[in-house]
This record gives C-alpha cells, sequence and structure tokens, in this order.
C-alpha cells in the first residue's frame, strides 16, 4: 500500500536560515510527488510537483525539491526561509496514472523573524 | 480565490444532527476528491467521484458517511447522526481528468464542529 512519511512533524527555524523538510514514501511503480503548503486558515497550495524527467524541481516561492529514487526521498528545500513562509506544508505521492494521491502528516514549519 | 469552492466555512451541529457540506469543482474539471483532516494529522483520503458516479469510496466510514455528485450541482458529502469523533477539517479538491499530469486543487475546506 501507498504511504507517505514526513520525518518532522514541527521545525522552528529563523529568517534566512536554510530548510530541507524529509519526505519518504513506500509505493512500488511509477509516481507523481508533489509538495502542497497550507498557510494558516488557508486551502492547500501546489509548490510543486515531479512527474518525470530532471529529479531536481523547482517550484514557486523559491522552493525546490529532489527525487531520489534509491532512497525513495523527495525532500523540499530553500536556501533561505522567510517569516512568510510560516505554514504547514504536505508532501504526497500519487501513483503513476493513479487518481488517489496521499498524503503525509505534515510538517509545520514557523520561521522566527 | 481557490476556484474549487466549498460551503459552509464553518459548519456547527450537534451530536445526533446531519451534516451537509458542499463543494463545487473548478470550470472544467469533473473529478471531486474528498479529504478528511484531523488535528495534527495529514489528509486522509475519502472518496473519488466523477458526475453521477462514485469511482472509489474505500476511505470512507462503513456507516453515516456518503457523498454523490450529480449531474447538475455541487459534490455534497453527506454525515448522518454525527458523533464529536466527526470534528474535522473536509477538504474537497478537483481535476480536470483522472489521468496525465494534473495535480488536484483544493478548496478553503469546511471546518465541522460537533457540540
Amino acid at each position: 500500500a501507498q504511504s507517505v512519511s514526513q520525518h518532522n512533524h514541527h521545525v522552528i527555524l529563523s529568517e534566512a536560515a536554510s530548510l530541507e523538510l524529509g519526505c519518504n514514501y513506500s509505493y512500488g511503480g511509477t509516481v507523481n510527488l508533489f509538495w502542497y503548503v497550507q498557510y494558516p486558515g488557508q486551502h492547500l497550495q501546489l509548490l510543486l510537483k515531479y512527474f518525470s524527467g530532471d529529479p531536481l524541481v523547482k517550484g514557486i516561492k523559491g522552493f525546490e525539491a529532489e527525487f531520489i529514487k534509491s532512497k525513495f526521498s523527495f525532500n523540499l528545500r530553500k536556501p533561505s526561509v522567510q517569516w512568510s513562509d510560516t505554514a504547514e506544508y504536505f508532501c504526497a505521492v500519487r501513483g503513476g496514472g493513479g487518481f488517489k494521491t496521499i498524503f503525509g502528516a505534515g510538517t509545520r514549519l514557523f520561521v522566527k523573524a | 480565490n481557490a476556484g474549487v469552492m466549498q460551503n459552509p466555512r464553518h459548519l456547527v451541529r450537534r451530536r445526533g444532527q446531519e451534516a451537509r457540506l458542499r463543494c463545487s469543482p473548478m470550470k472544467g474539471h469533473s473529478h471531486v476528491y474528498w479529504y478528511r483532516q484531523l488535528p495534527e494529522e495529514g489528509l486522509k483520503f475519502m472518496v473519488y467521484l466523477q458526475k453521477e458516479n462514485i469511482i472509489d469510496e474505500s476511505g470512507m466510514p462503513k456507516e453515516r458517511f456518503s457523498a454523490e455528485f450529480p449531474k447538475e450541482g455541487p459534490s455534497i458529502l453527506r454525515i448522518q447522526q454525527v458523533v464529536r469523533g466527526d470534528s474535522a477539517a473536509y477538504f474537497c479538491a478537483s481535476s480536470p481528468e483522472q489521468e496525465g499530469n494534473q495535480p488536484q486543487h483544493f478548496g478553503d475546506g469546511t471546518r465541522l464542529s460537533i457540540l
């Protein structure tokens, strides 16, 4: 069965610090991978997605993620966080050609100004 | 503006009442998904619908929960005889097609509180 594991439930950083949020998935076939962000009281927004091709994916707001197939990982990174990045981040996986998207438990990021 | 419209944003019900949550997908989208988000947990898939069809309801509790997506009008998630444990945020997402490189677009959610 598909599953997604996010390593940290809560992360606290100071502004300008670098960010890396871990995500590992369990699925035997081709996958589509996503990172979503949820700002307080808002809906989930797509940050970036990977379907195929270059395993280093760049998204909005300076975020990027790297797909490492051998490690079943899709970690999210940002070189320098801002206070406005305070939000909850969800990693998600969907079997290639499928429809059911499985979400991780989320990581709450708090950036201190 | 999320594009996917959910209403109400907040819904308060007493135990034993019925809750009806509505979702209008983005224009041009014919696939609707419902998720439940409990505190400190991720989104849990509940059901996937196309117009007039339930494709996968493997995440729906067997009792009290039902979903529909009629030919006309929004998708409805219905919870009968609500209990305290039903308190959660319920998110709807839509996509234009099942396959292909199309991520889901989410609505703002309905926060259901059971007194």
